[in-house]
């Protein structure tokens, strides 16, 4: 039963291009959600997503992220244009319902160059 | 909006010695998780906290949720090298879906 699926694990871009970072969510879960974290810092939190749908976007900026989660294939976290404030780990969780257990991925290292 | 704030944001112990960080919330929690985050690492999952005065314990580990359901903690006992890494709490609160992280705890342990 694999785990939280992310990837690239490590991932650099140039300013001004974009950023595409992939979350397969456990098994049996349609919950996704997505955290960004700086350096030395905590977890912010940026989108809840269930499957086709964004339930909670009030941590995205509103320029330039997006996300979404298909009916089929992985949620992807996307950011148009990067900045080097961009760069950061970008952690993705899911869990079966609301409220239940949050499984981490290992994370997308964002460095922008 | 709701914040979770921990404290200490660091701690050093030496070997042996215990450990506590406390999490408290703005507004009341429908439940309180805790995880792990050795550096480098990603969050893993300790346990999850549901009622009221809750307790629970993990070998060295005690996890307490207070009557308000608005505070936790988490207690290690002689720790060892192996518990270094930066400890968070997640709060939901009700009518919400999104986990609030608390800003972390860091411990490190001097052998």
């Amino acid at each position: 039963n694999a785990g939280v699926m992310q990837n690239p694990r490590h991932l650099v871009r140039r300013r001004g291009q974009e950023a595409r970072l992939r979350c397969s969510p456990m098994k049996g879960h349609s919950h996704v959600y997505w955290y960004r974290q700086l350096p030395e810092e905590g977890l912010k939190f940026m989108v809840y997503l269930q499957k086709e749908n964004i339930i909670d976007e009030s941590g995205m900026p509103k320029e330039r992220f997006s996300a979404e989660f298909p009916k089929e294939g992985p949620s992807i976290l996307r950011i148009q244009q990067v900045v080097r404030g961009d760069s950061a780990a970008y952690f993705c969780a899911s869990s079966p319902g609301t409220r239940t257990v949050a499984f981490f991925g290992q994370g997308t290292r964002l460095t922008v160059v | 909006g709701q914040q979770v704030m921990q404290i200490p944001q660091y701690q050093h112990v030496q070997e042996g010695e215990d450990f506590t960080t406390y999490c408290n919330s703005s507004t009341t929690l429908s439940n309180i998780q805790w995880y792990k985050q050795r550096p480098g690492g990603h969050p893993v999952f300790l346990i999850q906290l549901v009622k009221s005065g809750e307790v629970k314990k993990q070998k060295r580990l005690t996890f307490q949720f207070g009557e308000a359901k608005k505070n936790s903690s988490l207690h290690i006992t002689a720790t060892q090298t192996t518990d270094v890494g930066t400890y968070f709490c997640a709060g939901v609160t009700s009518g919400t879906y999104k986990y609030i992280f608390g800003t972390g705890t860091r411990l490190k342990v001097l052998a």
